[in-house]
């Protein structure tokens, strides 16, 4: 079993749908990260979190550390935001560099 | 604005060749990172270093060697390139600690024949 379990694995909407993509962790963590990878492009940090919520535009991310839960909402989706979003999370237990353990990615397609 | 480059979008070698990738990164990040994507499989971790000729094996570094010389530069070598080697590599770079964002650079994706 994955560390760190995301769903859907595939998700398709129609422009304007409120878009919800989870994620679950079985690990202490000091921190857990939302990711946005377009085709053929590189990665991009979208939210880093600790506790609470997040909102950056028309993107919301939650957690709640005691259910070990994540979730990223996109209000009023647009076809730009079709893309492959990655949940991560940072073990505490891990001594060194700050390794990511990453789910398996949820493919967000928005149509118009 | 941050920025980590890698030396190629795409590259194309031979089974068996010696292959080098490279990452840079200005940031002056002490943490920098290698992995490989692959459909299915998500993201893995093959070296990471934090410091200069600092390194440890990730979770996949079989085939794989490292090499750091300068902070801002992070190599990975595959000594004889095989067929299960060709993927998406991303190189990542953060600050040192477990409260920061790991900063992406473009990929390279790798096609050994």
């Amino acid at each position: 079993k994955n560390e760190v379990e995301q769903s859907p694995q595939n998700l398709t909407a129609q422009e304007g749908e409120f878009i919800t993509i989870n994620c679950s962790y079985s690990v202490g963590i000091s921190a857990l990260h939302w990711l946005q990878q377009h085709p053929g492009g590189g990665i991009v940090s979208l939210f880093m979190l600790s506790s609470g919520k997040k909102k950056h535009g028309r993107l919301i991310a939650t957690i709640n550390i005691q259910e070990k839960h994540s979730s990223l909402h996109i209000t009023a989706s647009h076809p730009r935001d079709s893309a492959v979003y990655i949940c991560a999370v940072t073990p505490t237990l891990i001594q060194g560099a700050q390794k990511l353990v990453f789910g398996q990615g949820t493919r967000l397609t928005i149509n118009p | 604005d941050v920025k980590v480059t890698q030396s190629s979008r795409y590259l194309v070698k031979r089974t068996g060749e010696k292959v080098f990738l490279e990452c840079v990164q200005d940031m002056d990040h002490e943490n920098m990172f290698w992995y490989r994507q692959d459909p299915g499989l998500g993201l893995r971790l093959i070296y990471f270093s934090y410091d200069v000729k600092m390194k440890e094996k990730g979770d996949i570094p079989e085939g794989y060697s490292v090499s750091r010389e300068k902070k801002e530069r992070f190599s990975l070598i595959l000594e004889s390139a095989s067929t299960n080697q060709t993927s998406m590599y991303l190189c990542a770079s953060s600050p040192i600690g477990y409260s920061y964002e790991q900063y992406f650079g473009p990929g390279t994706r790798l096609t050994v024949t």
